[in-house]
């Protein structure tokens, strides 16, 4: 199973709009990081948040993290067009060596 | 700055044929990471190369295998295709000693159709 869920599973906002989308994992993390993908194309990387860190900014981003809650959210304001895609949340669990990705927020923006 | 680039960018094949994807890292990286990325789902991790080894490998089967050239360049090789081997393959690099959970750099991916 994914250690990080995303949720909402999609999403439609109207242009202009910000959207927030939410992560939940099961393990303690080292990390955890957010990635965009436009239409099944590579990934890009949008911003990594250390266990340590609650909130970090990039631009129009902004993610948060609870690792009491263990939960992570992120927040794109003022949307634009060019911000539809899926947006996968990456957890770099304590006890594994590797990313785990969950299966991503759709994120339609609608001019 | 050259990023990751991948090849090629589509394949169709049949079952029981064999298939070899390409990945070139970006440049000034030296570890490679492949991942399939079966359609609605979130990138599932395969192996990754350094130094011309296999170092760290997920949850796939020994028909899923690969390699590392000397300039960091990277293949991966599966046989004995199956219908559910149908899926996006991701290459990503990083540099060493960041490591998998570090920031991952990566392709466009391969579609890789299974008839």
């Amino acid at each position: 199973s994914q250690q990080g869920e995303e949720d909402p599973q999609a999403l439609s906002i109207q242009e202009g709009e910000n959207a927030t989308m939410n992560c939940s994992y099961k393990t303690s993390i080292n990390n955890l990081q957010w990635y965009r993908q436009n239409s099944g194309r590579g990934l890009v990387h949008l911003i990594l948040i250390r266990s340590n860190e609650r909130e970090k900014h990039s631009g129009r981003l902004r993610v948060t993290l609870d690792t009491s809650k263990k939960s992570s959210s992120l927040l794109i304001t003022a949307s634009r067009a060019a911000d539809t895609a899926s947006y996968f949340c990456a957890t770099a669990p304590s006890n594994d060596y590797k990313l785990s990705f969950g299966a991503g927020t759709t994120v339609t923006v609608r001019a | 700055d050259a990023g990751v680039t991948q090849s090629p960018t589509h394949l169709i094949k049949t079952r029981g044929q064999q298939v070899t994807l390409r990945c070139s890292p970006k440049s000034g990286h030296d570890t490679v990471s492949w991942y399939q990325q079966a359609l609605g789902q979130g990138p599932q991790f395969i192996f990754q190369y350094y130094e011309e080894e296999e170092r760290q490998r997920g949850n796939f089967p020994d028909r899923f295998s690969g390699h590392q050239f000397p300039n960091y360049s990277s293949e991966l090789n599966v046989n004995a295709l199956l219908l559910g081997d149908s899926a996006l393959y991701l290459c990503a690099s990083s540099l060493a000693p960041g490591g998998l959970q570090e920031t991952q750099y990566f392709g466009p991916g391969t579609r890789l159709l299974v008839l």
